[in-house]
């Protein structure tokens, strides 16, 4: 199986911080990556699809790049409605994988 | 609007069974790879297992193989997962998600379901 793993794990900012996120395989996934947000007692929401494709309807301050192992989400300037937790989720081989999380709180 | 709605959770004892039902409106339901995705209280997001068009094509993560069947029935807009020899780490809630068209590899999940809780307990 494919590994994997987000850093980090906790992230505190302010608004109008740039944040980053990094997501790194255990082996090259190509850019067969997706980013989600998820909110508490909410279900995960698409933000960005095949490493670096923004989904429709989400804000231009998000956005991600890389592609074999390791990627990373950007968001450029943190909005109060960005304080959620962030996974990443490759779809390289047919048991997909998502990353442990990264929790962006407030600062 | 595409809607997924979600339903059949509840608690269970271990060993017992659950069929969790999905129900989804807004798009050709037919046209679409669905797939179950889980999330254990307090953890991360756990993908589960996927089935395609006409149910063509299935797969499973090895912790439900062999105790969890997805199906569907087109007709009815429906997706569904047969959950058996259910064990205490079963218990999450379960997301029913459909597969983003237009990328070459399924896998990327653009509409999610609100989530069923399963709690295996005795």
């Amino acid at each position: 199986d494919i590994q994997m793993t987000q850093s980090p794990s906790t992230l505190s900012a302010s608004v109008g911080d740039r944040v980053t996120i990094t997501c790194r395989a255990s082996q090259s996934i190509s850019s067969w990556l997706a980013w989600y947000q998820q909110k508490p007692g909410k279900a995960p929401k698409l933000l960005i699809y095949k490493a670096s494709s923004l989904e429709s309807g989400v804000p231009s301050r998000f956005s991600g790049s890389g592609s074999g192992t390791e990627f990373t989400l950007t968001i450029s300037s943190l909005q109060p409605d960005d304080f959620a937790t962030y996974y990443c989720q490759q779809f390289n081989s047919y048991l997909w994988t998502f990353g442990q999380g990264t929790k962006v709180e407030i600062k | 609007q595409v809607q997924l709605v979600e339903s059949g959770g509840g608690l269970v004892k271990p060993g017992g069974s659950l069929r969790l039902s999905c129900a989804a409106s807004g798009f050709t339901f037919s046209d679409y790879y669905m797939s179950w995705i889980r999330q254990a209280p307090g953890k991360g997001l756990e993908w589960i297992s996927y089935i395609g068009r006409s149910g063509s094509t299935i797969y499973y993560v090895d912790s439900v193989k062999g105790r969890f069947t997805i199906s569907r029935d087109d007709a009815k807009n429906s997706l569904y997962l047969q959950m058996n020899s259910l064990r205490a780490e079963d218990t999450a809630v379960y997301y029913c998600a459909r597969d983003r068209k237009g990328i070459p590899v399924a896998g990327t999940l653009d509409y999610w379901g609100q989530g069923t809780l399963v709690t295996v307990s005795s």
